[in-house]
């Protein structure tokens, strides 16, 4: 099956500046890959999921971009925002039906 | 609105003793259904799917058993708990085609196995 690598298991930032959290994968075939956010004793919610025609989906503030030639699909936001404090998943979805998800990276925003 | 529902929120059980967790998606006709299974402070590993009535597919194996008696409804289960079963275990529901993977995920129901 596939396999999602989140290399920052915490990541800490200050208010304002930039976001990116690192996702990469290795699949045998060309995955969707997704990106889902998971708020303090909340269920993890879809925040953004790759296009196949190399669109950049957007949601509240982020965007990722899926490059095939790195296997990449890196999180970013321009500006970092108390309420972005959560743990966020990157997936990956090569078979229909089955979702393999990294091992998350949790994202403290600091006043 | 489509609406999810888990039962129970909570469970301590002791170690042997069996395990029966459930789901009912309301609003939502024939969905693909999902269990994932969340150790504390871990990755969400996928057990099971289901995308009609009566089938479902087992993920990873982890002495544990799934199967959907009605459209809206999956349930998780095992005769024999193990230590190693402990965590939270989440429903979700999505479209099929090429909406599968936009995922919509239960409150969850936490076990505790000792």
């Amino acid at each position: 099956g596939d396999s999602v690598t989140q290399t920052e298991g915490l990541v800490t930032l200050t208010e304002g500046l930039p976001v990116m959290l690192n996702c990469t994968y290795q699949s045998t075939y060309s995955p969707f890959l997704f990106w889902y956010v998971q708020h303090l004793n909340e269920a993890p919610k879809l925040l953004l999921k790759s296009f196949t025609d190399n669109k950049r989906p957007e949601h509240q503030g982020f965007h990722a971009t899926l490059h095939k030639s790195s296997s990449s699909f890196h999180l970013q936001k321009s500006s970092a925002q108390l309420s972005d404090s959560a743990l966020y998943y990157c997936a990956s979805m090569s078979n229909y039906n089955v979702l393999y998800f990294g091992s998350g990276t949790k994202l403290t925003v600091e006043p | 609105a489509q609406t999810i529902h888990q039962w129970p929120v909570a469970e301590i059980k002791a170690v042997g003793s069996p395990l029966s967790l459930g789901c009912t998606i309301k609003g939502k006709s024939s969905p693909n259904l999902y269990w994932y299974w969340q150790a504390t402070g871990g990755t969400l590993q996928q057990l099971f799917y289901s995308i009609t009535v009566g089938q479902v597919e087992s993920v990873v194996q982890l002495n544990l058993s799934a199967s959907r008696p009605k459209d809206d409804q999956f349930i998780l289960s095992t005769e024999k708990l193990l230590l190693s079963h402990s965590g939270f275990y989440l429903c979700a529901w999505s479209l099929g085609g090429a909406n599968t993977g936009q995922l919509y995920f239960g409150e969850g129901s936490k076990l505790t196995v000792l």
